[in-house]
């Protein structure tokens, strides 16, 4: 079946770089999908990946894929507590509905 | 055009009232899906439409849950005799077919009592 997993909890110094990892179980997935949210609010596109990548960068994010073992990671550059959030990684095929995890919690402490 | 908009933000309800939340998708995107999300949890999937047909429902859509979206914009989703059961956060989310990116609404906050 279809599962997405991630850590619960990420706490990081101001300015230090951040790693947020997930693994997925369903290898016919298309697109990776990395989004924040914030309390009370909606989810905010962070970026994706399609699934013939292995990396994508996009200013302070990176994004790694590692197909053969089902594993994505949100790499997050110089982190602010701005970055403060809740980090959901997602998958989907094409034209289908998203599955999410259950979020990872990021805490940025000065 | 300032994204997806979602109404109310926020319901109250009693147990066994009807609620209908809407959601104006961005303007040209064709797809349009809602999502329950329970706290502590990732959004789940409830329905999906292309254009005014709705494509895919989750088992999670009781039968007391139905939505539509009669002219392809938008779309509405009711629940009848809500529970307490049902207190969530209902986010709608749209996408352009070619661009298979889905940009998520702020979210309707249910609570019933």
């Amino acid at each position: 079946g279809e599962d997405v997993e991630q850590s619960l909890f990420l706490s990081v110094r101001e300015g230090d770089s951040s790693v947020i990892n997930c693994t997925y179980t369903d290898s016919s997935s298309t697109y990776l999908y990395w989004y924040k949210q914030e309390p009370g609010a909606g989810l905010q596109l962070l970026t994706y990946i399609f699934s013939n990548m292995d990396m994508k960068q996009d200013q302070r994010l990176t994004v790694l894929l590692n197909k053969k073992d089902k594993h994505l990671s949100l790499r997050i550059a110089d982190t602010q507590t701005g970055d403060s959030a809740i980090y959901f990684c997602a998958e989907s095929k094409v034209a289908d509905k998203l599955i999410f995890g259950t979020g990872t919690r990021l805490q940025v402490f000065p | 055009d300032t994204g997806v908009s979602q109404d109310p933000r926020h319901k109250i309800t009693k147990r066994g009232q009807n609620v209908t939340f809407r959601c104006d998708p961005i303007s040209e995107h064709n797809r349009l899906y809602w999502y329950r999300q329970t706290l502590g949890q990732g959004p789940e999937f409830l329905t999906y439409f292309q254009n005014e047909a709705q494509l895919e429902k989750s088992r999670l859509l009781s039968d007391r849950f139905s939505a539509e979206r009669p002219k392809g914009s938008f779309s509405t989703l009711e629940i009848q005799r809500t529970e307490q059961g049902d207190s969530a956060m209902y986010l709608c989310a749209s996408s352009f077919e070619v661009e298979e990116t889905q940009y998520f609404g702020p979210g309707t906050r249910l609570l019933v009592l």
